[in-house]
């Protein structure tokens, strides 16, 4: 049984559109992350989150929002989307510290017109 | 900041080929050295990780030495198979006080019949 899943699987969206990735874990896990995946830069680092309530920026966050509603929930939203945000989104889940590895979800595919 | 260089963006091999793939890392003090492996249509998964000098991690077939002096962490394989066609990515962490993880860019593997 998945223990990262993400909904939508794929999302198309207009340029201005607002978009609202989730994710959810089951590994009872603290840290939650947001990544993009795109050819030629490999994972960058959106947001992350050390628990409820809890954001922390990544490598990359402009043009993003991110809230941790539970331990298991863990969303991305993109209130005024860009072309340039078209891309396939991962989120992962870690134990308390990253020595642990990290467990990725099957991904988002985002594409914004 | 740590960064990870994979130098490898693609590598075609054909079966039974021996494969290397080269990751040099920069960083602070002695972070625990990871490679993941994504098949396609799927999220990150781990292959190994290494977290002391000289430590070998390894999993189905494949290997890797934690080299401190050379600042590497070169993943290898004697005989590919079609079935390792994949995306690699060479990681390290965690970041102080985060539970980041810092990729490389990823090296596309295709291994043909």
């Amino acid at each position: 049984e998945a223990a990262v899943t993400q909904s939508p699987r794929n999302k198309v969206t207009v340029t201005g559109g607002n978009v609202t990735l989730s994710c959810r874990q089951t590994n009872s896990h603290n840290y939650m992350y947001w990544y993009r995946q795109d050819t030629g830069h490999g994972l960058r680092l959106i947001h992350y989150s050390y628990g409820a309530g809890n954001l922390q920026i990544g490598d990359v966050p402009d043009g993003y929002k991110a809230t941790r509603t539970t331990q298991e929930d863990f969303f991305l939203l993109l209130e005024l989307a860009s072309p340039s945000q078209t891309s396939l989104y991962f989120c992962a889940s870690s134990d308390v510290w990253g020595v642990a590895e990290q467990f990725f979800g099957p991904g988002t595919r985002l594409t914004v017109l | 900041g740590d960064s990870v260089t994979q130098t490898e963006g693609q590598v075609a091999l054909s079966e039974e080929d021996f494969l290397t793939i080269h990751c040099n890392y920069s960083a602070s003090g002695y972070p625990t050295l990871f490679w993941y492996v994504q098949y396609p249509g799927e999220g990150p998964q781990l292959l190994f990780r290494a977290s002391r000098d000289k430590e070998k991690g390894s999993s189905r077939g494949f290997e890797a030495t934690y080299d401190k002096g050379t600042t590497s962490f070169h993943l290898r394989k004697a005989s590919v198979q079609e079935s390792d066609s994949a995306v690699y990515y060479c990681a390290l962490g965690p970041g102080a006080n985060t539970g980041k993880l810092t990729f490389g860019h990823g090296t596309i593997l295709r291994v043909h019949p």
